[in-house]
């Protein structure tokens, strides 16, 4: 079975500053990768996703991550955050893309300091 | 398009009741999900339908626990008794299920479910 760690719980970042989210995955063959935020008493919102090809791919809101298949890593980035961006973060994966139930991290909380 | 929709949006029952969660997915898409979110143990797969049929419920975590699609269009997620510690987020997601490629999840905004 497929795993997901989300190493830090909370990261707080001055606003401005880069931002880089980590995520390492288990599983025996390439999966799926996807990266969500959910914003308090919100539901999940794709920011985006890897299934195979370039392995940097680009997101919404200025967000990118990069899939490392030697170090099972999909770690998300931020060049420059703004204070729209505190939120819980969440990596995920899945084996069949959206054809199947998603495994996700617990989560990282994005603190942003002014 | 109006997006995954779940209702209520907010659920406050007393141990013992029955509570019924629920969602209306996107128009033409043909998977749905049910997740459950808590602070113990994050996000978590319930169950899963395709074309309305149950694929995969082995994350439903007894039998107080139980999930219809009747059609397309809606499904619900039933909890009968229901226990302080069902309280939880519960989200339902949608997928065309087409292309795996392309293919994405969407969320609905959940429904906070709080059992006293």
């Amino acid at each position: 079975a497929q795993s997901v760690t989300q190493p830090d719980i909370h990261i707080t970042v001055s606003e401005g500053a880069s931002l880089e989210l980590r995520c390492n995955y288990s599983y025996g063959a390439t999966p799926y990768l996807f990266w969500y935020v959910q914003s308090p008493g919100q539901g999940l919102q794709l920011l985006l996703k890897y299934f195979s090809g370039d392995t940097l791919v680009q997101g919404i809101k200025g967000f990118e991550a990069e899939f490392k298949r030697s170090q099972s890593s999909f770690n998300l980035r931020k060049p420059s955050v703004h204070w729209s961006d505190a939120a819980e973060y969440f990596c995920a994966v899945g084996v069949l893309g959206g054809a199947d139930g998603l495994t996700f991290g617990k989560g990282t909380h994005l603190i942003i300091q002014p | 398009d109006a997006g995954v929709i779940q209702s209520p949006r907010h659920e406050v029952t007393e141990m013992g009741q029955e509570v019924t969660l629920r969602c209306k997915p996107i128009s033409g898409h043909d998977y749905l999900f049910w997740y459950r979110q808590t602070m113990m143990r994050g996000l978590e797969l319930l169950i899963y339908f395709n074309n309305n049929v149950p694929i995969d419920d082995s994350g439903m975590p007894e039998d107080r626990f139980s999930a219809k699609m009747p059609n397309a269009s809606f499904s619900t997620l039933k909890i009968q008794p229901s226990e302080p510690r069902d309280s939880a987020v519960y989200f339902c997601a949608s997928s065309l299920g087409q292309d795996r490629s392309t293919d994405t999840q969407y969320f609905g905004p959940g429904t906070r479910l709080t059992v006293l």
